[in-house]
């Protein structure tokens, strides 16, 4: 497709559990951001990526997060021993300018994460 | 699905009026801001930008004022319609910063029909 698309669009994981959510970018966009947004909030930014180098990792909230890119196209955000504070939409943005330039960002529809 | 606006400044306007939703920003080193408009269970959807190098950019029904002095942004959407019913997201950052957005409080924009 033509937009940012994520997956799954929902998941429900108990307590503990590991969860991984996937990003495919707009096609040819350099960089990917991942934001948590929490419900009735602005969204919150948690790491980006130019191609496969991560540039900043300072949003996420604890070492049970982690972000990938390998390939500098599709980015997994993985949430290990996930925790009821971890319940929020997660949202994946791209854009074709690299670091060091401002752009229009585009978003996905988000992944809605709900631990039990 | 669950309503983004929750908690959330409301705007009511009736169809047809003017709406004029306002954003303070905090970073005096911001040099471009973006509005989003964001539907419950979407993402943000891109409305208008402008950098600082200017005070007002207009769009189709949209315009956004900067006020660098205050730290100040607002956008205006002219005739407003059922459709613009949504949370509306102003955003920052600045040049160098690797275009990571703060985001403000939202504002859910209700159209009276």
């Amino acid at each position: 497709g033509a937009g940012v698309s994520q997956s799954p669009r929902y998941k429900v994981a108990k307590r503990g559990q590991d969860v991984a959510l996937r990003c495919d970018p707009i096609s040819g966009h350099v960089s990917l951001f991942w934001y948590q947004q929490a419900l009735g909030q602005g969204p919150e930014f948690l790491t980006y990526f130019q191609n496969e180098a991560q540039l900043d990792k300072s949003g996420l909230p604890s070492d049970r997060f982690f972000a990938e890119r390998p390939e500098g196209s599709v980015s997994t955000l993985k949430i290990q021993r996930t925790q009821q504070e971890d319940s929020a939409v997660y949202l994946c943005a791209s854009t074709r300018q690299g670091a060091g330039n401002t752009g229009e960002l585009f978003f996905g529809e988000g992944s809605r994460l709900t631990v039990l | 699905g669950e309503s983004v606006g929750l908690h959330l400044p409301t705007l009511s306007v009736q169809e047809g009026d003017n709406s004029i939703i306002n954003c303070a920003y905090s970073n005096s080193a911001s040099d471009y801001f973006i509005w989003y408009k964001q539907e419950s269970g979407k993402g943000p959807q891109f409305i208008i930008d402008i950098r600082s190098n200017m005070d007002k950019r207009q769009g189709q029904r949209v315009t956004v004022l900067l006020n660098k002095t205050v730290k100040h942004l607002s956008l205006q959407i002219a005739a407003t319609q059922p459709g613009d019913s949504a949370v509306y997201f102003c955003a920052e950052t600045f040049t160098g910063g690797g275009n990571k957005l703060t985001f403000g409080t939202g504002t859910q924009l209700k159209v009276e029909l």
